[in-house]
């Protein structure tokens, strides 16, 4: 299985300063047809995930920009530039390349 | 708009078989691959299996003995079946696009007696 490991596991952060959470795959997610299907997930409280980042680095629609996916090898980066308060959530990172699908342990962003 | 709506009971007693069902409105049920995935109360997302028009499926190997997952195009549902349900299975049960860009507003499913 592709295990996914996210850190840091709590992120307390500062209003408007930036955020950044790895995740690294034990395995490449580089699937056969070219495409590396690491997608991030968001979380809030008493909500369902929402897709924020789709393919390493691809925003879905209506995310706004102060998200930003990344990658360097199998370590997969998200970044917020600026946190809001609405960001308050639990984020996810999960593999679509290999099966079974596999989710990260989850990183809890929190306001200081 | 696109919708996944999942239905089912939401308590199970042990050993019982887990039946649910997601409804999926607003776009055709052929065009992606869908997911079980399920969240044990404070903890973080599982996933459980996929499905696709074709008969495709692909299960998580632990609960692999225990699960089918089927779809309906007729209906445009697809459904799950765990059996022998445990304590441990106490979950928040999502269905969604595999891909995780579509995602039901998922069914709190408790096991007790």
């Amino acid at each position: 299985d592709a295990v996914l490991t996210q850190s840091p596991l709590s992120l307390p952060v500062t209003l408007g300063q930036p955020a950044s959470i790895s995740c690294t795959s034990s395995q490449t997610l580089l699937y056969t047809d070219g495409n590396t299907y690491l997608n991030w997930f968001q979380q809030r409280p008493g909500q369902s995930p929402r897709r924020l980042i789709n393919r390493v680095s691809n925003r879905d629609s209506g995310v706004p920009d102060r998200f930003s996916g990344s990658a360097s090898g199998t370590v997969f980066t998200l970044k917020i530039s600026r946190v809001e308060a609405e960001d308050v959530g639990v984020y996810y990172c999960m593999q679509d390349t290999h099966s079974p699908r596999t989710f990260g342990q989850g990183t809890k962003v929190e306001i200081k | 708009q696109v919708q996944l709506q999942e239905s089912g009971p939401g308590l199970v007693k042990p050993s019982e078989t887990l039946s649910l069902t997601c409804t999926v409105s607003g776009i055709s049920i052929s065009v992606h691959y869908w997911s079980w995935i399920r969240q044990p109360p404070g903890k973080g997302l599982e996933w459980i299996g996929s499905v696709h028009y074709t008969g495709s499926t692909s299960y998580d190997p632990s609960l692999k003995s225990r699960l089918t997952i089927s779809l309906d195009m007729s209906k445009s549902q697809f459904s799950l079946n765990l059996r022998s349900m445990t304590a441990a299975d106490t979950a928040v049960y999502y269905c969604a696009e595999r891909g995780g860009g579509l995602w039901g507003q998922g069914i709190l499913v408790t096991v007790s007696s």
